[in-house]
């Protein structure tokens, strides 16, 4: 499959471990967050979102959680699966303006 | 509902070529953005098309273009290839609201040699 990212940084974990991915982002502006999951060869797919007015959100085995004083956003995984290692993007938005998006992290599940 | 389509999935040019990559959106979306995504840079945003305008454009040179038809459908268009145009060209749909979420096709992998 083709490479996602030569240089991302990479996060190991053990399968039945929680996953912690974190996201730096830039625009203090930025309304709406969304993470999304990458495997090799396909494109993005989305996983959970959150708007600016929430500091939490609970999806099925994954929760982000907003820290915007900080600007910092994080995925959490759940009991990680090997079906989970893809590489993770987190991408911020406000208003009419295009996506920006992080520059992803490779999460590596150890059976 | 059908996901967004790509066509094609790869391709493969000589420099100074032109190509044309294909997007059709999901069913009832209207906005239809475009990606390049290349190991050095990430994730670049082209530009966005809303009902056949182009909303927002991003940061590439003019041999970048593109255009959405009445249904939806997009095309991007690069013309005068060049080696670091070698990339995925991702194409994302979103539906009426503009915090709607973005959904992703396959991509479109362009090598240039």
């Amino acid at each position: 499959g083709e490479s996602v990212g030569l240089h991302l940084p990479t996060l190991s974990v053990q399968e039945g471990d929680n996953s912690i991915i974190n996201c730096a982002y830039s625009n203090s502006a930025s309304d709406y967050f969304i993470w999304y999951k990458q495997e090799s060869g396909k494109g993005p797919q989305f996983i959970i979102d959150i708007r600016s007015n929430m500091d939490k959100r609970q999806g099925q085995r994954v929760t982000v959680l907003l820290n915007k004083t900080v600007k910092h956003l994080s995925l959490q995984i759940a009991a990680t699966q090997p079906g989970d290692s893809a590489v993770y993007f987190c991408a911020e938005h406000q208003g009419n303006t295009p996506l920006v998006f992080g520059k992803g992290t490779r999460l590596s599940v150890i059976a | 509902k059908a996901g967004v389509t790509q066509t094609p999935r790869y391709l493969i040019k000589t420099r100074g070529q032109q190509v044309t990559l294909s997007c059709s959106p999901i069913s009832g979306h209207r906005s239809v953005s475009w990606y390049q995504q290349t190991p050095g840079q990430g994730l670049q945003f082209l530009f966005e098309y809303f009902s056949e305008t182009q909303r927002n454009k991003g940061n590439f040179p003019g041999r970048f273009s593109g255009r959405q038809f009445s249904n939806s459908r997009s095309e991007m268009n690069v013309s005068t290839l060049e080696l670091g145009d070698s990339a995925l060209y991702l194409c994302a749909s979103r539906g009426r609201g503009d915090t709607d979420t973005q959904y992703f096709g396959p991509g479109t992998r362009l090598t240039v040699l």
